[in-house]
Formats: structure tokens, sequence, C-alpha cells
């Protein structure tokens, strides 16, 4: 079985720029959560999708972070325009049941580096 | 307010040897605990989980303990191996709220020869 996938592992890019990172989730996993951790910080919640609905978006920091999950397979995270803060690696997780019973499995992450 | 908080922030221990980490946690109401095993570039990787009515799990050399009176997690690694050098994360999870999941900022362990 195909693990969650995440692309690209690294991005470098100059503040104000867009910045879009992508999650596969595992096949047949309704739900899919991004999440980030910011140097030195915890791992902070942004978002849950069931499907293509967003369940709860409420770690999304501000309206620079924009999520889809069209047709419910894998998933977008596009921030824009990028600032410095904004730099960290995001996780992507993915679960068969809702995340109050059921286990995750993340995906190796992308590095995201605003200069 | 929901926190997790990991002790100690790194650890260097020689190979062969046994280690604890250690995890509090304020989260309410308590749904379960697990800790994850994080390598450098790739994601966390699930060791355990346990509920409230688990007191210890083992999974390999690794074995967790959980007092959910005094809300404190270990985790145990027996005989350790220069590839269990990695960050390993307590992860606590609450019963209800939108967003359930609270993460710990980890334990950096480094296994050396």
């Amino acid at each position: 079985e195909a693990g969650v996938t995440q692309f690209p592992s690294h991005s470098v890019i100059e503040k104000g720029q867009t910045v879009t990172l992508r999650c596969d989730p595992i096949s047949g996993h309704d739900n899919l959560y991004w999440y980030r951790r910011v140097m030195g910080k915890e791992i902070k919640f942004l978002l849950h999708f069931v499907k293509e609905s967003k369940q709860d978006e409420s770690g999304m920091p501000n309206n620079r972070f924009l999520a889809e999950r069209t047709g419910g397979t894998y998933s977008t995270l596009k921030v824009q325009p990028a600032e410095l803060e904004d730099s960290g690696v995001y996780f992507c997780a993915s679960s068969q049941d809702s995340y109050r019973v059921g286990g995750y499995t993340f995906g190796s992450g992308t590095r995201l580096t605003v200069v | 307010k929901n926190q997790v908080e990991q002790s100690p922030q790194s650890l260097i221990i020689l190979e062969g040897k046994n280690c604890t980490l250690q995890c509090n946690y304020t989260v309410s109401p308590f749904s379960n605990l697990r800790w994850y095993k994080q390598d450098t570039g790739r994601g966390p990787v699930s060791l355990t989980i346990m509920t409230f009515s688990e007191n210890t799990k083992s999974n390999g050399r690794y074995t967790a303990t959980l007092d959910a009176d005094t809300k404190q997690s270990s985790l145990h690694i027996t005989a350790s191996q220069l590839s269990d050098s990695a960050s390993y994360i307590c992860v606590v999870s609450a019963k209800t709220g939108a967003n359930n999941l609270f993460f710990g900022t980890g334990t950096r362990l480094t296994v050396i020869p």
C-alpha cells in the first residue's frame, strides 16, 4: 500500500511569491489533514478535510493560505503571498476513520523556506 | 489550556544503553495518547497508542507507559540502536473539540556508537 505522498519535499521561495504544496493521501482515506511545524515549536493543526469538504479549518493562520481537495482525492495548500513566518515543515496525514478513533499516516512533509 | 510537554528536549546515549523519555499533558477530556518516531526528513510514524484504561504498551524494544491520574507518560527504549536516532513526539488526543490533537515539541534522541 502506498503511503501519504507529499510534493515537493523542499521549496525555497522569495517573500511575496506563491507556493503550492500537494498531498496525495492513501487511497480510500476520506480524512485528510494538514499540519505545520515551525522551527522550535510543536506540530500544529491547520485543517481537516472529509472527502472534498472542509470539516475544520480553524488552524489556518490567515487568508493567505488556501486549501483545496477537489474530487476528494489529493489536496493542495497554496500560500499567496508567502511571508517569512510561513517557513516551516508542512505535513499531511490521512486516515480512514475520523481522528477521534483511528490512526493516522503522515507524509514526509514539505520543508518550505521563505527568504 | 491543553498542552503537551516533553522532556528532555534532547538526549545522547551510547548504543546498547536504555533510555526513558517523558511526556506530561494537561489535555482534557482525555481520549488517547500516542508516541510517534520521526526520522530526519520523514513524517512521524506511530509507535504506540494508549487509551485511558491502558497502563503499558510495547512495540518491540519500545515500551510506553501511561498514568492517567498524574497525566504522565513515558517511552522506554531498550538496548538502543543507531537507527533509534530520531525525534520522538508525544501526541495527546482529546475526546471533544474540533481540533483535538495536541503535539509535544518532541525529544531529539541521538544514539552514538
